[in-house]
């Protein structure tokens, strides 16, 4: 079975520009996390999706990052302008549970690491 | 709201030593608990977890029992081995939305 991708591995930009991240999850997993991981901290949650809708983006600074996952499959994380604090690697997970269901495992991507100068 | 206070690194052991990493958390209701790995160069993947009180985890040699009275998920091993040099993070998730609420993270080194 296919792990969850992500692409760039790596992406360097100065501040003020945007900047695009990319996930494909496992093969029928309902549910699609993208978290944020500052370095020496632990992954923090921007927005999860349960297939094309947003469950939870409480914590997504919504002035400067966007998400959507269209068709319930692939989706993609915006940065538009870059800040310096926004320096960190991010991440994709995907589970197959449904709301309310019982806790399932998350499956997490390698991460994009991000350096904004 | 919820978190996650796990012991600060890094720890560094022996081969053969005995591992203790000690979690502490702070939730309403009743989480579920995990323990999550990231060994150098990959992605986090789950090491063991525990839905109600008192389960107990394991998994490739480490253990972690859900202890409810004491708020605590802390991970054991008996007897480390170089490959489990890793990241190791605690982390918990309520009802509703399921997300994960993370610790900082302790790195382990475990030398020859």
């Amino acid at each position: 079975e296919a792990g969850v991708a992500q692409s760039p591995r790596y992406k360097i930009i100065e501040k003020r520009q945007s900047v695009a991240f990319w996930c494909n999850p496992i093969s029928g997993h309902a549910t699609l996390y993208w978290y944020q991981q500052i370095l020496g901290q632990g992954p923090k949650l921007l927005i999860q999706f349960q297939n094309n809708g947003v469950v939870d983006d409480s914590q997504l600074p919504k002035d400067r990052f966007s998400a959507e996952r269209l068709k319930g499959v692939d989706s993609t994380l915006k940065i538009q302008p870059a800040k310096l604090e926004d320096s960190a690697v991010y991440l994709c997970a995907s589970s197959p549970r449904l709301a309310g269901g019982p806790a399932e495992t998350q499956y997490f991507g390698p991460g994009t690491r991000l350096l904004v100068l | 709201g919820d978190s996650v206070t796990q012991m600060e690194g890094p720890v560094t052991l022996s081969e053969e030593a005995f591992l203790t990493i000690n979690c502490t958390y702070t939730a309403t209701g009743y989480p579920s608990l995990f323990w999550y790995v990231q060994y150098p160069g990959e992605g986090l993947q789950l090491l063991l977890k525990a839905t109600k009180a008192d389960d107990k985890g394991s998994n490739k040699g480490f253990e972690a029992t859900y202890r409810k009275e004491t708020t605590s998920f802390h991970l054991e091993k008996g007897s480390v081995q170089v490959s489990d040099s890793a990241v190791y993070f605690c982390a918990l998730s309520q009802g509703g939305s399921e997300k994960l609420v993370f610790g900082k993270g302790t790195k382990l080194t475990v030398n020859p």
